[in-house]
């Protein structure tokens, strides 16, 4: 068990770039979540896959953003033409089954210049 | 929406002492799991402690423990003989048990410092 791994660990790039982050799950959990976490606040959810299939988004997830879990595997978070706020920490996390704890990786710090 | 609150934004506690860190949630559910969160400075966030709302016994995991009211939709953690290195945030956290979903809702956290 290698624990849940993300890349980049920290990006910075400036207002308008499109920017795409990594996260690879423990092996053999086939649930993995995407929470965004701003400075002071709890994480919040933006969405979720079991397997490949993509089972819900939050309203937080705009146009902008898309997740791909295409083999159901490792996934990608992807944020087109970056904005000032979408400036946060994105955490990846996975699980076995819906009743099982989430494992939390490290995060990916985002900055927006 | 479930909502999670979590009305202590600092706390702090010396070394060997106890502390109780403060949640409450709102939900129409009968199903559902609470969890505590540790977040330590610069570091992932680990889970302490979980409850099934089904359960009437109060989990404990150690020094860790909580205490669950369901009727008054509370769901308090005792951290006994504190050590240092249980300086983090913690955050309280909600997840439907019915269902396919099983996205957490957090609270905002407590930062917690373990002093000499």
């Amino acid at each position: 068990d290698t624990g849940v791994s993300q890349n980049p660990r920290h990006k910075i790039t400036k207002r308008g770039q499109n920017v795409t982050f990594r996260c690879d799950p423990i092996s053999e959990h086939n649930r993995l979540y995407w929470y965004r976490q701003t400075l002071g606040q709890g994480p919040e959810f933006l969405t979720y896959f079991q397997n490949e299939a993509q089972l819900e988004k939050s309203r937080l997830l705009s146009d902008r953003f898309s997740a791909e879990r295409p083999k159901g595997s490792f996934s990608t978070l992807e944020i087109q033409r970056t904005e000032q706020g979408d400036s946060a920490m994105y955490l990846c996390a996975s699980s076995l089954s819906p009743e099982q704890p989430q494992h939390f990786g490290d995060g990916t710090r985002l900055s927006i210049l | 929406a479930q909502t999670v609150t979590q009305s202590q934004p600092e706390m702090s506690v010396q070394e060997a002492e106890t502390v109780t860190l403060s949640c409450t949630y709102d939900t129409s559910e009968n199903n559902y799991y609470l969890f505590w969160y540790k977040q330590p400075p610069s570091r992932q966030m680990i889970l302490v402690i979980r409850q099934e709302a089904y359960k009437q016994q109060n989990a404990t995991e150690n020094r860790f423990s909580v205490n669950f009211q369901k009727a008054a939709k509370s769901f308090s953690l005792k951290i006994s003989d504190s050590q240092l290195g249980d300086t983090a945030m913690y955050f309280c956290a909600f997840m439907n048990g019915t269902g396919t979903a099983s996205k957490l809702t957090f609270g905002t956290g407590t930062r917690l410092q373990v002093t000499l």
